[in-house]
């Protein structure tokens, strides 16, 4: 079967950094992605990676490593706003669709 | 601008009622998807499309039901045989290309009374 696993819950203060863990076991692969949900609302794309590395975009930087089923996501300098939920997703085929992950709540503490 | 539009944003339903949540999207996307969302819990899949005329299953479509006459629409429908309706349902649209991923619209939050 495909599996995304993400931690449930993380607890992180403002200002501080914080990195959210995503292993993924699909039948392919072809991209990753992350999304932030704001309560109640869509979720928007942050970010997408396809090869190995990191890919930084001002306060948030996405990590893969496609032979360990791993990525990252890294917050930095971290706002009351950054509190949401995030959600990895993992398209394993060639018809792009996407296998989402629980998501992991962010809640941010002054 | 382009984008998907979804309505109603509230919506409130008796039991035993059947419900349609539009879907609109003039962002020329061939593929359009329908979610639903419970609290604490991932996106699960409903229904997808990714060419008029032709729909498919996804993960929970029973009590569900969906037409693509258009492009740019995709309503959805909740049947009174779906047996626990209340949620919020988001539909959302993607173009062949994985870098572009998908785009989602404001979302539907169903209650049933």
């Amino acid at each position: 079967g495909q599996n995304i696993d993400q931690p449930t819950e993380m607890t992180a203060t403002e200002g501080a950094i914080v990195q959210i863990n995503c292993t993924y076991q699909t039948s392919g692969f072809n991209g990753l992605f992350w999304y932030q949900q704001h309560a109640g609302e869509a979720p928007t794309f942050l970010s997408y990676n396809v090869l190995d590395g990191l890919e930084e975009k001002g306060r948030f930087s996405s990590f893969l490593s496609r032979s360990k089923g791993y990525s990252y996501l890294l917050l930095k300098e971290l706002q009351m706003k950054d509190s949401a939920s995030y959600l990895c997703a993992v398209t394993p085929g060639s018809n792009y669709q996407l296998i989402w992950g629980a998501g992991t709540k962010l809640i941010i503490k002054p | 601008d382009g984008g998907i539009t979804q309505s109603p944003k509230y919506l409130f339903r008796k039991e035993g009622q059947n419900v349609t949540l539009s879907c609109e999207q003039n962002l020329n996307h061939d593929a359009m998807y329908w979610y639903r969302q419970d609290p604490g819990q991932g996106l699960r899949l409903i229904y997808y499309s990714q060419i008029v005329n032709d729909f498919q299953k996804g993960d929970i479509a029973e009590g569900y039901s969906v037409s693509r006459e258009k492009k740019e629409s995709f309503p959805l429908t909740v049947t009174s045989a779906q047996k626990n309706p209340t949620a919020f349902y988001l539909c959302a649209s993607s173009v062949p290309g994985a870098s572009y991923g998908y785009t989602f619209g404001s979302g539907t939050r169903l209650t049933v009374v």
